[in-house]
């Protein structure tokens, strides 16, 4: 299936642990992103990789550390957990519009990873 | 600053009966504007973009919406509701940023569906 992967679906853990969620696209794409969906269902990018470089990079904290090793795999590993970092983090994926210059491409979804911090 | 106001938090319809779901947008310039749909547990699906062009675009499951640039709008419409509508729907605008783009979403409208 072509699609937007992200492991593990659930990851329950304790407060000052550190765990990584992992995402693959097949799409071909060359741009993915991390977003966060709070308790009130809230969607907030945090950051953007486009072939395996950081472009967006949206005032999240230091504990959180994306690495793309290549362009279609992006995980985002999480040091010292709090209890504010329970969520759900969906991984996306979309192209850089070459032929439509300063235009915007749809983003395809992962099915997100809901985190919880005890 | 751009941003994505939905104004309704949480709306009810019966089965069959028709939907619009209201979403307001600021964005200076040309704005590129999506519809995505959040099933219980699941990720977001895409329904619906407008880049261009005619401004009543056609979706999946029967979804429609229209852009209004006077009044700044691209509500969503569906003539008649399936209880499998139940869900949550995200109002978005893509930014460019940088040569880059990045969606911006609104807080989105929670539709439950009576029998």
């Amino acid at each position: 299936d072509t699609a937007v992967s992200q492991t593990p679906k659930y990851l329950v853990t304790q407060m000052g642990n550190d765990k990584s969620i992992k995402c693959e696209q097949n799409l071909g794409h060359d741009t993915m992103y991390w977003y966060k969906q709070d308790s009130k269902k809230f969607l907030k990018i945090m950051f953007s990789y486009n072939n395996k470089e950081l472009i967006i990079n949206e005032t999240v904290p230091n504990r959180f550390s994306p690495k793309s090793p290549d362009k279609a795999h992006l995980n985002l590993h999480i040091n010292s957990l709090e209890l504010g970092d329970s969520a759900v983090y969906f991984c996306a994926s979309s192209l850089k519009l070459l032929h439509r210059p300063g235009g915007v491409n749809e983003q395809f979804f992962g099915p997100g990873t809901r985190l919880t911090v005890l | 600053a751009q941003s994505v106001t939905q104004p309704d938090i949480h709306i009810t319809v019966s089965e069959g009966a028709s939907l619009e779901l209201r979403c307001n947008y600021s964005y200076g310039a040309t704005p590129y504007l999506f519809w995505y749909v959040q099933s219980p547990g699941q990720g977001l699906q895409l329904l619906l973009k407008y880049f261009s062009g005619e401004t009543l675009v056609q979706g999946i499951k029967g979804f429609e919406a229209e852009f209004k640039r006077s009044q700044s709008s691209f509500n969503l419409r569906k003539p008649s509701v399936h209880w499998s509508d139940a869900a949550e729907y995200f109002c978005a605008v893509g930014a460019i940023f940088g040569g880059y783009n990045k969606l911006i979403f609104g807080a989105g409208t929670r539709l439950a569906v009576h029998p």
